[in-house]
């Protein structure tokens, strides 16, 4: 089975400073993970994913993530916060195989302050 | 860009009635998916379908629900009989291919069970 916690379901910080959204998995195979963020009213948009390939993984918008297998992590950094990146951001597992069913972490909704 | 379409934005219903919501996934997309999200919690994976069939399904996904491609481009959710903990935010996503490929999700229907 596999599940994700995301520590924190609001974070704040000020235009202009660091962004750290937290996310830990567990899963029995080796994972896929995900980061998807909801702007209000709309879809879910994909910013980035690990499929097994480089560590460090770069998304849109300046986001990027790390798998860390060791501390079964992938958490979502940004060096700057924009006014634009206020959202609902989901981290998810999902498995490397056909169908791939994602499990969606609680979800952690981003502030910016100006 | 090609884009996961949805319809309706919003359907309020009666406890009991039947409701369908419908998408129309990215063509040439082979995976297509259900997922809902209740307001205030993560978003759940409902089920699964490729080549014309369920792949997998949630403990979620009862008699009550089914999911049909009609006509090779729709892809429909159907609740037979609504009940009032069926009110949420119902997502569409298709894929397409392999479980390397994005997940990309529709708008979402809201259903509102009255």
């Amino acid at each position: 089975a596999q599940s994700v916690t995301q520590l924190g379901s609001h974070v704040s910080v000020s235009e202009g400073a660091l962004v750290l959204l937290r996310c830990n998995y567990s899963s029995s195979v080796p994972p896929y993970l995900f980061w998807y963020v909801q702007y209000p009213n709309q879809g879910l948009q994909l910013l980035l994913k690990y499929t097994s390939a480089a560590t460090l993984v770069k998304g849109i918008n300046g986001f990027e993530a790390e798998f860390k297998k060791s501390e079964t992590s992938f958490h979502l950094t940004k060096p700057s916060a924009h006014m634009s990146d206020a959202a609902e951001y989901f981290c998810a597992v999902g498995g490397i195989q056909g169908a791939q069913k994602l499990v969606f972490g609680q979800g952690t909704r981003l502030t910016i302050n100006p | 860009e090609p884009e996961v379409t949805q319809t309706p934005s919003h359907q309020v219903t009666q406890m009991g009635q039947e409701v369908i919501l419908r998408c129309v996934p990215i063509s040439n997309h082979l995976y297509f998916y259900w997922y809902r999200q209740i307001l205030g919690q993560k978003v759940e994976f409902l089920v699964s379908f490729y080549n014309n069939e369920i792949s997998e399904k949630s403990e979620i996904f009862d008699d009550q629900f089914s999911v049909e491609r009609p006509d090779g481009s729709n892809f429909t959710l159907k609740i037979r009989s609504t009940k009032l903990e069926d009110s949420a935010m119902y997502f569409c996503a298709s894929q397409a291919a392999g479980a390397t490929d994005t997940q990309y999700f529709g708008p979402g229907t809201r259903l509102t069970v009255l």
